[in-house]
C-alpha cells in the first residue's frame, strides 16, 4: 500500500529565508503524481505544486520548487525568499494510479518568523 | 467565479441523528471526492465518485453513505452519527480523475458529534 511520510510536524524560517519541506512516499507503481498542498488557517486547501513521476525535471512555480529524487522515493518543497503569507500546514500527496486516490501525508507546519 | 461550495461551514449535532452535509461543484467536473482530516493524520478520503451514478468506497467509508444524482452535487449522509466522526470534512472535485488534473477543495465543514 502507499504512504506519504512527512517528518517534520513543524518548521520555521526567517522572513525571506529558503526553507526546505521533507516528504517520502512508498510505491510500487512506475507512473504517478505528487502534488504539495498548502492549507492557511482559512483551512482552504490550495494546490502549490506537482510533479509527474516520468518528468525528471524538477517542477518550478515562482518561489516554489520540488526536488524530486525517484529512486530515493523523496519529493521535497523548497520556498524561497519566504513570505509571512505563506505560513500555513503544508500536505504532500501520492496520487494512487489505479483509481487516481490522492494519499496524504501528515503535514508539516511551516512558521515564518519576521 | 468557479468553486466547489459546502454546507453547512459549522456543525454541531448530538449521536445518532441523520445528518447531511452538502457539496456543489459549478466547473462541470467528473470526478468528485469526500476526505475528513484529523490532526496528525493529514486527509483521508471516505468516497469518491468518478462520474453519475458511479460511486466508490475510498479508505474510511464506515458510517457514510453517498450519491451522485446530479453531476454538480455530491452529498454526504451520516445515517447514526457517533463522537468518532467528530472531524473537519473537505469535498473536491476535478476534470478528470487522472492525468496532472488538479482537485479544488471546498472550505470544509467542520462537524462535531456530542
Amino acid at each position: 500500500a502507499q504512504t506519504v511520510t512527512q517528518s517534520q510536524p513543524e518548521m520555521s524560517v526567517q522572513e525571506a529565508e529558503t526553507v526546505t519541506l521533507s516528504c517520502t512516499y512508498d510505491t510500487s507503481e512506475s507512473d504517478y503524481y505528487l502534488f504539495w498542498y498548502k492549507q492557511p488557517p482559512s483551512r482552504q486547501m490550495i494546490l502549490v505544486i506537482r510533479q509527474e513521476a516520468y518528468k525528471q525535471q524538477n517542477a518550478t512555480e515562482n518561489r516554489f520548487s520540488v526536488n524530486f529524487q525517484k529512486a530515493a522515493k523523496s519529493f521535497s518543497l523548497k520556498i524561497s525568499d519566504s513570505q509571512l503569507g505563506d505560513a500555513a500546514m503544508y500536505f504532500c500527496a501520492y496520487r494512487r494510479d489505479s483509481n487516481y486516490q490522492l494519499i496524504w501525508g501528515a503535514g508539516t507546519k511551516l512558521i515564518i518568523k519576521p | 467565479e468557479a468553486q466547489v461550495t459546502q454546507n453547512p461551514r459549522y456543525l454541531i449535532t448530538v449521536t445518532g441523528k441523520k445528518l447531511t452535509v452538502t457539496c456543489s461543484q459549478n466547473m462541470n467536473h467528473e470526478y468528485m471526492s469526500w476526505y475528513r482530516q484529523d490532526p496528525g493524520l493529514g486527509l483521508r478520503q471516505i468516497y469518491y465518485s468518478m462520474n453519475v451514478e458511479v460511486t466508490d468506497k475510498g479508505d474510511v467509508p464506515e458510517g457514510y453513505k453517498v450519491s451522485r444524482k446530479e453531476k454538480r452535487n455530491f452529498p454526504l449522509i451520516l445515517e447514526s452519527p457517533s463522537p468518532n466522526q467528530t472531524s473537519l470534512y473537505f469535498c473536491a472535485s476535478s476534470f478528470g480523475a487522472g492525468g496532472p488534473s488538479e482537485q479544488y477543495f471546498g472550505p470544509g465543514t467542520r462537524l462535531t458529534v456530542t
